[in-house]
């Protein structure tokens, strides 16, 4: 199965840049990949998601590496309100996206 | 924006009552996804539905059965809930398998 390993947690100051790495060696050529995140008492937030080429949005960049096996989220200013948990996540089975537990970021002030 | 509507945020039943989990989403697509989540196993899919009335299986089924008789409701059915479907229960939506998924904020259940 096309699974994903992420730390389980992580910290950053305040306005200075998150790498969050995400290892998922047995991807496939087609599978797209996706990272969301999970502030308390809410459900998944979609952030970004790519194939091949590197990718960025207003929220975050996602780089893939040559070989797909990994990639990272990058925040480039870390705020407190994007403490949470991040995902990143394989479609795999057709349908079914594997979620994994995640990596939960700390912000500190 | 895509909104995901959960009918409940909170939910307390008794062993043994058949539940209704209720999704609604207004953005015609045609996939939807329930997911419960617990502390230590992430999100785990329980059922996908890709059209009206079809339904597929996620890893962990058992117990639960869905409905999908239009194309923007999605149900979770719990026939006899059991104290072990106490959890986090999340609704999802997608127009096609590559785009992105649409959760709603969850509805939690308690099973006393």
């Amino acid at each position: 199965d096309a699974k994903t390993t992420q730390p389980n947690s992580m910290e950053s100051n305040e306005e200075e840049p998150v790498h969050l790495p995400c290892n998922h060696s047995t991807i496939s050529g087609t599978d797209y990949i996706h990272w969301y995140r999970q502030l308390p008492s809410q459900g998944p937030e979609y952030v970004i998601h790519g194939l091949t080429s590197n990718v960025n949005n207003r929220m975050a960049s996602l780089a893939i590496a040559e070989d797909r096996k990994s990639s990272t989220l990058i925040l480039h200013r870390a705020t407190l309100r994007d403490a949470a948990v991040y995902y990143c996540i394989l479609r795999e089975k057709g349908n079914q996206f594997y979620f994994g537990t995640g990596t939960s970021l700390t912000v500190i002030p | 924006d895509v909104k995901v509507t959960q009918s409940s945020r909170y939910l307390v039943k008794r062993t043994g009552e058949k539940v209704f989990l209720e999704c609604v989403q207004d953005m015609d697509h045609e996939n939807m996804f329930w997911y419960r989540q617990d502390p230590g196993l992430g999100l785990r899919l329980i059922y996908f539905s890709y059209d009206v009335k079809m339904k597929e299986k996620g890893d962990i089924p058992e117990g639960y059965s869905v409905s999908r008789e239009k194309k923007e409701r999605f149900s979770l059915i719990l026939e006899s809930a059991s104290t072990n479907q106490t959890s986090m229960y999340l609704c999802a939506s997608t127009a096609d398998l590559n785009s992105p998924l649409h959760f709603g904020n969850g509805t939690r259940l308690t099973v006393t």
